[in-house]
């Protein structure tokens, strides 16, 4: 079975710097993979995604991440973070196969100070 | 873009009492799903469908049922509420791509 990894449960950085989120997988196929936000009260939102082709994969608001399936990683990138972006980050991989199942990591709670 | 309601917001009731979970989406979407966040836990699957009369069990099923009355509707029963089950729970709906899933608001469930 698939399993996501997030190894940092928070994470807090100063407005204007640079973010990484790490975000790891188990899956011995080709995975699809996704990153999704939720901000306080609200429903997740899809941030970016991955099926194929070009590993480096832009989504919403300057965010992108990396498919490295030597490393098993797929890590989420903003060059500059703004308050805004203070959220909880979700990365979630799905198999592929006809059931619709995503599987997600635990989050990482990001804090940018203003 | 897909829209996803939940409703009630917020729930509150006692240990053994019954409580149904509503959700609906507009967008003829096939999958849609139940999950349930709870800290140290990120989203766990509970149920899912593929269409109206169908129903899938998710990774964490124990205590809850499940109904897709119509391609729009898709209910989650607590027949006997528990405390381990004061959650925040989300619904899901997705189309052909199953892979992309859009959410609800939520809905936040205490059992006394």
């Amino acid at each position: 079975a698939q399993s996501v990894t997030q190894p940092d449960a928070r994470v807090t950085v100063s407005e204007g710097a640079s973010l990484q989120l790490r975000c790891k997988y188990s899956y011995s196929g080709t995975p699809y993979l996704f990153w999704y936000v939720q901000y306080p009260r609200q429903g997740l939102q899809l941030l970016l995604k991955y099926y194929s082709g070009d590993p480096v994969v832009q989504g919403v608001n300057g965010f992108e991440a990396e498919f490295i399936k030597s490393n098993s990683s797929f890590h989420l990138r903003k060059a500059s973070v703004h308050w805004s972006d203070s959220a909880v980050y979700f990365c979630a991989v799905s198999t592929g196969a006809n059931t619709g199942k995503l599987t997600f990591g635990h989050g990482t709670i990001l804090r940018v100070h203003p | 873009e897909a829209a996803v309601t939940q409703s009630p917001r917020n729930k509150v009731t006692v240990t053994g009492g019954n409580v149904t979970l509503s959700c609906r989406q507009t967008n003829s979407h096939n999958y849609m799903y139940w999950y349930r966040q709870d800290t140290g836990h990120g989203l766990r699957l509970i149920h899912y469908s593929y269409g109206a009369g169908n129903l899938q069990i998710g990774d964490v099923p124990d205590g809850y049922k499940a109904t897709r009355t119509t391609q729009e509707d898709f209910f989650l029963l607590l027949e006997l509420a528990s405390p381990s089950q004061t959650s925040l729970y989300f619904c899901a709906s997705s189309g052909d791509r199953a892979y992309e899933q859009y959410f609800g608001p939520g809905t936040r469930l205490t059992v006394l």
